[in-house]
């Protein structure tokens, strides 16, 4: 199976602060790639497709870029509802794999 | 609009059985994969397996084969998560997602969770 290593495991930060969030792979994935949003009690929720693709419906702030074997999430001015776990998720093989998950706390 | 609707948390003693399910609706069910996805007590996730609803083509990941099932009723818009034989260790959240095109398609969409507790 693909390893996916996520970091970092947690960060504080505040409103307004550019977060930039890291998945890497064990091997080459392509771009098959996304990362979602998950905050208690929901559904987790798509951010970017693709790598780097935006999400119908998920602000302008979140972006992905990466390919092959390293990729980031980037919000780059965090909101208060922007306060969740993020993790990254490739698709290249099978089984999908996933990264261990960021939680963003409030600082 | 596009929703996985899962069946509500279960309490279960080791050794019983269980099946959960989820409910897919905002679109046409059997053209679709549905993936399921164990999140153990402060673990990360994990793929168990995926079911072609339309002509049910299943797949397991090596670690769950054997272990759970897999299934899916077009005719309901359901698809199924079932063990014969419950351990503690199956405690986790569990998630249905709807994956796109084949076994390495994207994820777009996921059910908001079942936990199943078990425990003597």
């Amino acid at each position: 199976d693909i390893q996916m290593t996520q970091s970092p495991s947690s960060l504080s930060a505040s409103v307004g602060d550019r977060v930039t969030i890291t998945c890497r792979a064990s091997q080459g994935i392509t771009n098959d790639l996304a990362w979602y949003q998950h905050q208690p009690g929901k559904a987790p929720r798509r951010l970017i497709f693709r790598a780097s693709n935006l999400q119908s419906g998920v602000p302008s702030r979140f972006s992905g870029r990466g390919s092959e074997t390293e990729f980031t999430l980037i919000i780059s001015s965090l909101q208060p509802d922007d306060f969740a776990i993020y993790f990254c998720l490739q698709h290249y093989t099978f089984p999908p794999t996933f990264g261990g998950g960021t939680k963003v706390e409030i600082k | 609009e596009v929703r996985l609707v899962q069946s509500g948390a279960e309490v279960k003693k080791p050794g019983e059985s269980l099946k959960i399910s989820c409910l897919g609706s905002g679109y046409n069910f059997p053209i679709y994969w549905i993936g399921w996805v164990r999140q153990m007590p402060g673990k990360g996730m994990e793929w168990m397996g995926v079911i072609y609803v339309g002509d049910s083509d299943t797949r397991y990941s090596p670690s769950f084969q054997g272990q759970v099932t897999i299934s899916a009723d077009k005719s309901i818009s359901t698809a199924y998560l079932q063990w014969s034989s419950l351990k503690a260790s199956d405690t986790g959240i569990y998630y249905c997602v709807r994956q796109v095109g084949a076994t390495t398609g994207a994820v777009d969409f996921w059910g908001q969770g079942t936990l199943v507790s078990v425990s003597s």
